[in-house]
């Protein structure tokens, strides 16, 4: 069984880092893409990045590059977002996701993690 | 960036009825569609990929049509269970963008 678990939620001050974890199991984690996407609280979904575990290959949405680091170990089936300083407007739920392929998934999110509710606050 | 625009943003309905959210790309992105419900509370969940696939579980009450740029959910017949958010994504670029969503909720 795929699953993706996310790491508890945080509550941290302004200008503190931060580094959130998903681990993945019942899957090659190297041979997916595993994306990260934003929920700020009542609003949508926002597409941050993208990892390639098997080579830390990474793509970013431009509203989020540079704001945060997508990475992966592949050594422990595990991807993370981070923030070197965090501002109050990071305040949102974070969710990872698998990418599926092309032929079986159309390239869409097809497992999600479980969500990491991260809270900046003075 | 492509943009993803959905339409309605919010809608009432009643069980039984028949709904169709749509949803339009800012320029061509073949078939490369996909749609996601999220309840309240709960991670998003996929519904449909490539546009008109059906994901493995989910009821053949919902359905995805549409190339191009323009696209359609329709749910057959709303169930009690179908209240929830829905937001399409485009995977033919990155970055991969979503649409804003579209509430649907209880006449």
């Amino acid at each position: 069984e795929v699953q993706l678990v996310q790491s508890g939620a945080e509550v941290k001050k302004p200008g503190e880092s931060l580094k959130i974890s998903c681990k993945g199991s019942g899957y090659s984690f190297t041979t997916y893409w595993i994306g990260w996407v934003r929920q700020m609280p009542g609003k949508g979904l926002e597409w941050m990045g993208i990892v390639y575990p098997g080579d830390s290959d990474t793509r970013y949405s431009p509203s989020f590059q540079g704001q945060v680091t997508i990475s992966a170990d592949e050594s422990i089936n595990t991807a993370y977002l981070q923030w070197s300083s965090l501002k109050a407007s990071d305040t949102a739920m974070y969710y990872c996701a698998r990418q599926g392929t092309i032929a079986a998934a159309g390239s869409s999110f097809d497992y999600w993690g479980q969500g990491t509710l991260v809270t900046v606050s003075s | 960036d492509i943009q993803m625009t959905q339409s309605p943003s919010s809608l009432s309905a009643s069980v039984g009825d028949r709904v169709t959210i749509t949803c339009r790309a800012s320029q061509s992105i073949s078939n490369s569609l996909n749609w996601y419900q999220q309840k309240p509370g709960k991670a998003p969940n996929l519904l449909i990929y490539a546009a008109t696939s059906l994901q493995s579980g989910v009821p053949s009450r919902f359905s995805g049509s549409g190339s191009g740029t323009d696209f359609t959910l329709t749910i057959s017949s709303l169930q009690p269970e179908d209240f929830a958010a829905y937001y399409c994504q485009q995977s033919y670029s990155t970055p991969r963008t979503f649409g804003h969503g579209t509430t649907v909720e209880i006449k």
